[in-house]
């Protein structure tokens, strides 16, 4: 079974551009589908966005705007970028890949990363 | 964008079962949906129980199932454990646009 570990910084400044980088290590490699998932503080589960083996991204329409999510299988790594921040987006980010068969979108999770938005 | 609904809190008695559904503002929830299912423990990842309806991941214990039911997504759990106390969302597929419910609370008691 993959691992992921989300890094970053855990406290960006409003308006600012957050940054999120989730490295696999461990098992395979072969999926299709990178995502990106939040949860603000006591509150529900809401998807970001993904990145399909072919390279095309799917975003959540209240985010389009401001997400970018990136792959780079070179390094076992792919990120996500997300602009104009305000306290809004103050959330534990999660990454997720799904497995090697394609049917399967969330196969592995991280762990979580808290990012705070705040002057 | 779609809204997703899920009962806020249910409560089941150790050993007994519970059903969880998942209903669409756009109308009935179908296979074509590939409705899935994720169990949250506090301070945990969520991680995933059922994909596409029905399908199980490996690590997901047999007392749990998937399936469509009157126009909703539904996991039922037969036989329930103290253990399967825990926050349940699901999330639906619109094209690719992927939604979550706003998660049920369950309580073994």
């Amino acid at each position: 079974q993959v691992q992921l570990q989300e890094s970053g910084p855990g406290l960006v400044k409003p308006s600012e551009t957050l940054s999120l980088t989730c490295t696999l290590s461990g098992g395979s490699f072969n999926t299709y589908y990178w995502s990106w998932i939040r949860q603000s503080p006591g509150k529900g589960l809401e998807w970001i966005g993904y990145v399909y083996y072919s390279g095309s991204t799917n975003y959540n329409p209240s985010l389009k705007s401001r997400v970018v999510i990136s792959v780079d299988t070179s390094r076992n790594q792919f990120s996500l970028k997300l602009s104009s921040l305000t306290a809004a987006d103050a959330a534990v980010y999660y990454c997720a890949v799904g497995d090697s068969s394609g049917y399967l979108i969330f196969d592995s999770w991280g762990q979580g990363t808290l990012v705070t938005v705040s002057s | 964008q779609a809204v997703v609904t899920q009962e806020p809190s249910l409560t089941v008695s150790p050993g007994g079962t519970v059903t969880l559904t998942c209903g669409s503002s756009t109308g009935a929830v179908t296979s074509g949906h590939y409705p899935y299912w994720f169990q949250q423990k506090p301070g945990q990842a969520p991680r995933t129980l059922i994909y596409n309806t029905s399908n199980k991941h490996s690590w997901t214990p047999a007392r749990f199932s998937g399936s469509v039911l009157g126009g909703k997504a539904a996991l039922t759990l037969s036989g329930a454990q103290p253990e399967d106390e825990a926050e349940y969302y699901c999330l639906v597929s619109y094209s690719g646009a992927l939604v979550f419910g706003g998660g049920t609370k369950l309580t073994v008691l």
